[in-house]
């Protein structure tokens, strides 16, 4: 299956101070990523969809301005926390659609995903 | 607005037997796709198994099968042979076009396979 690399996968930073996420596509060209945010033992929540050259849409109740999103190519999206606090600290996971020309149609491939924590 | 259900928070399966997940959706749409994803401790979610809604034949992926019956909207996962590195959270997930290609997922059942 194709490869979406996330990095890093562990990050500590201090209240207030920003941290950045990479999510790339290392095999195939991706319009189109998404990232999510996961509590302990529940489901993914979507926070946004990265779009390739245009502006992010984020998800109802997701803070566009905390949680800046970058596409700015087709490989690489980057989500970045801003002055973040405790409470932010989670697991965060990009995912990146593949489109097949051939009979497969539309796959959603994940990354490795990246823990947060603020302290 | 679509829906994914998976009625089963918690299963257990010896090794080496047949266990199967459970999973429905709601939706008005025609063509769609249906995914299986496994999260294992790493956190690494995993494509197990994809099902395109207009086709008939129920996807394989080795020990993975699906059963897809399109009227119920019913969507389940069947492992054969279960082996401990299946213990995993499992996924059903749900994806349309229509809907910006973002993925609708269930709760997640937890699966165990003991030996």
């Amino acid at each position: 299956g194709a490869v979406v690399s996330q990095h890093p996968s562990r990050v500590i930073c201090k209240s207030g101070t920003s941290v950045k996420i990479e999510c790339r596509s290392l095999d195939f060209q991706a319009t189109t990523m998404f990232w999510y945010r996961q509590f302990p033992k529940k489901s993914l929540m979507l926070m946004a969809t990265s779009n390739e050259g245009s502006k992010a849409t984020y998800e109802q109740g997701v803070e566009k301005d905390k949680f800046l999103i970058n596409h700015a190519s087709l490989t690489l999206s980057t989500l970045t926390v801003t002055s973040a606090h405790p409470e932010d600290s989670s697991f965060y996971i990009c995912s990146a659609m593949a489109v097949f020309t051939d009979s497969s149609g539309n796959t959603i491939y994940f990354g490795e995903g990246s823990w947060l924590t603020v302290v | 607005a679509q829906t994914v259900t998976q009625s089963q928070p918690e299963m257990s399966v010896q090794e080496a037997e047949t266990v199967t997940l459970s999973c429905t959706y709601d939706t008005s749409e025609n063509n769609y796709y249906l995914f299986w994803y496994k999260q294992p401790p790493s956190r690494q979610m995993i494509l197990v198994i994809r099902q395109e809604a207009y086709k008939q034949q129920n996807a394989t992926e080795n020990r993975f099968s699906v059963n897809f019956q399109k009227a119920a909207k019913s969507f389940s996962l069947k492992i054969s042979d279960s082996q401990l590195g299946d213990t995993a959270m499992y996924f059903c997930a749900f994806m349309a076009s229509e809907y910006g290609n973002k993925l609708v997922f269930g709760a997640g059942t937890i699966l165990r396979v003991k030996s």
